[in-house]
């Protein structure tokens, strides 16, 4: 049973970098058969994927992100993260990691979810 | 990008009803559908993939179904447990994409 656990500041300064971590116990994020992702939901809205790493660092960013997105791989402590510059208020939201089979990527397993708070 | 149009917004149903969710796709998915459950606070929990493939453990009265670019998620004999927001997505091409939300009450 995978379980994945996001981690990481719920306060961020506008302008300034979100970083958060998603630690993974019950499978190896170098498991060539699946999607690790990222996914956020702004308050009372609805859900926005951010994009994934897969095959030991390759990684996938939706479009509206790619300016200021880095997903990376920290494999020895079988962990990935997320990397958004330049915050907005509009990036404040609840972010989930999760895991999306390679051949079916629809999100399998979530965290919990950390919320993130832009503000001064 | 697919855009994913969910109808309608809000539902308010009675404990034992049916009650069906439409998500309306803006190109061909191909099957390449999920639906999701969420409760207030927790995140999404999956139900169906593949449009109506149901999850393992999921409860059979979840179901769903598809005709062309229109998918259908039912809920039969609706319970007090299934008071939740439920969410369309497409995995058929990146960015994948979700439906805004239908929220379903109890009344």
């Amino acid at each position: 049973q995978v379980r994945l656990q996001e981690s990481g500041p719920g306060l961020v300064k506008p302008s300034q970098t979100l970083s958060l971590t998603c630690s993974v116990s019950g499978d190896s994020i170098t498991n060539g058969g699946y999607y690790w992702t990222w996914i956020r939901q702004p308050p009372g809205k609805g859900l926005e994927w951010i994009g994934y790493t897969y095959f030991g660092g390759a990684t996938f960013y939706n479009p509206s992100l790619e300016s200021r997105l880095t997903i990376s791989e920290d494999t020895p402590k079988n962990q990935f993260s997320l990397r958004l510059t330049s915050v907005t208020a509009a990036d404040t939201a609840v972010y989930y990691c999760g895991r999306e089979k390679y051949w079916s990527p629809y999100i399998q397993d979530w965290g919990q979810g950390t919320p993130v708070t832009v503000s001064s | 990008d697919i855009q994913l149009t969910q109808s309608p917004s809000t539902l308010s149903a009675s404990v034992g009803d049916r009650v069906t969710i439409t998500c309306r796709a803006s190109d061909s998915l191909s099957s390449r559908l999920a639906w999701y459950q969420q409760k207030p606070g927790k995140p999404p929990k999956v139900l169906i993939y593949e449009a109506s493939r149901l999850e393992t453990g999921v409860s059979s009265r979840f179901s769903g179904s598809s005709s062309g670019t229109d998918f259908t998620l039912t809920i039969t004999r609706l319970q007090p447990d299934d008071v939740a927001t439920y969410h369309c997505q497409q995995y058929r091409r990146t960015p994948w994409t979700f439906g805004q939300g239908t929220k379903v009450e109890i009344k």
